[in-house]
């Protein structure tokens, strides 16, 4: 298996320009995980879907993000306007049984 | 709110030496706990997972305890090898309801000297 497919790997944009980050699960993983990583607050959680339907929005930062997960092999997190403190790195992680989580590359986002 | 704590932030070892990253969260209360690296522009790589009815985890060089009673994890490298260096994160998932969230660490910078 190729593991968590993310993209893109990188990430570069104006401030006030829409943002769509892109995952792949692991095929056959039930749960998937949205992750940012920033040096200030370290891994965050901000989203986490099970069988395509998201179960813990909390962690979404403001109404600016949202995530969608059409099918199972497929998720979204999009910025809508991005702003330079949404700079971060984006992880992905899928899990088969909710527990051992397997995280993607990242997209490392800028937003200047 | 379960906060996890990662002791010390860096540490920088010569070749060969055994060592220990710790770790240790506020709520003991926990359903597992895993460890992590986490190579510098890459993902996070899953190390050991430890069931919080479990005491450690062995992989190769590594070997993981957890203490629940005290809220304490270590993660022990035996024979460090400059390929070992990377940064380690430990993360904690609570015990309640469906809960599937990890509670990061902030990480533990490993660099191992040739």
């Amino acid at each position: 298996d190729a593991g968590v497919i993310q993209s893109p790997r990188h990430e570069v944009t104006e401030m006030g320009q829409e943002v769509t980050l892109r995952c792949k699960p692991i095929s056959g993983h039930d749960y998937l995980f949205w992750y940012r990583q920033t040096m200030m607050r370290g891994l965050e959680l901000l989203i986490y879907f099970n069988n395509n339907v998201p179960i813990d929005d909390s962690g979404m930062p403001e109404d600016r993000f949202s995530a969608k997960m059409p099918n199972a092999s497929f998720s979204t997190l999009k910025i809508q306007p991005s702003e330079p403190r949404d700079s971060a790195v984006y992880f992905c992680a899928s899990s088969l049984t909710g527990s051992e989580q397997y995280f993607g590359p990242g997209t490392r986002l800028t937003v200047t | 709110k379960q906060e996890v704590t990662q002791i010390p932030a860096a540490l920088s070892v010569p070749e060969g030496e055994n060592l220990v990253l710790n770790c240790s969260f506020t709520d003991s209360a926990i359903y597992n706990l895993q460890w992590f690296r986490q190579d510098p522009g890459k993902g996070l790589t899953s190390l050991l997972l430890i069931q919080s009815s479990q005491r450690e985890q062995t992989s190769g060089r590594l070997n993981a305890s957890l203490d629940k009673s005290s809220g304490r994890s270590t993660l022990y490298i035996a024979a460090s090898q400059p390929g070992d260096s990377a940064t380690y994160l430990c993360a904690v998932r609570m015990f309640s309801g469906s809960a599937r969230q990890l509670t990061f660490g902030s990480g533990t910078q490993l660099t191992v000297l040739p």
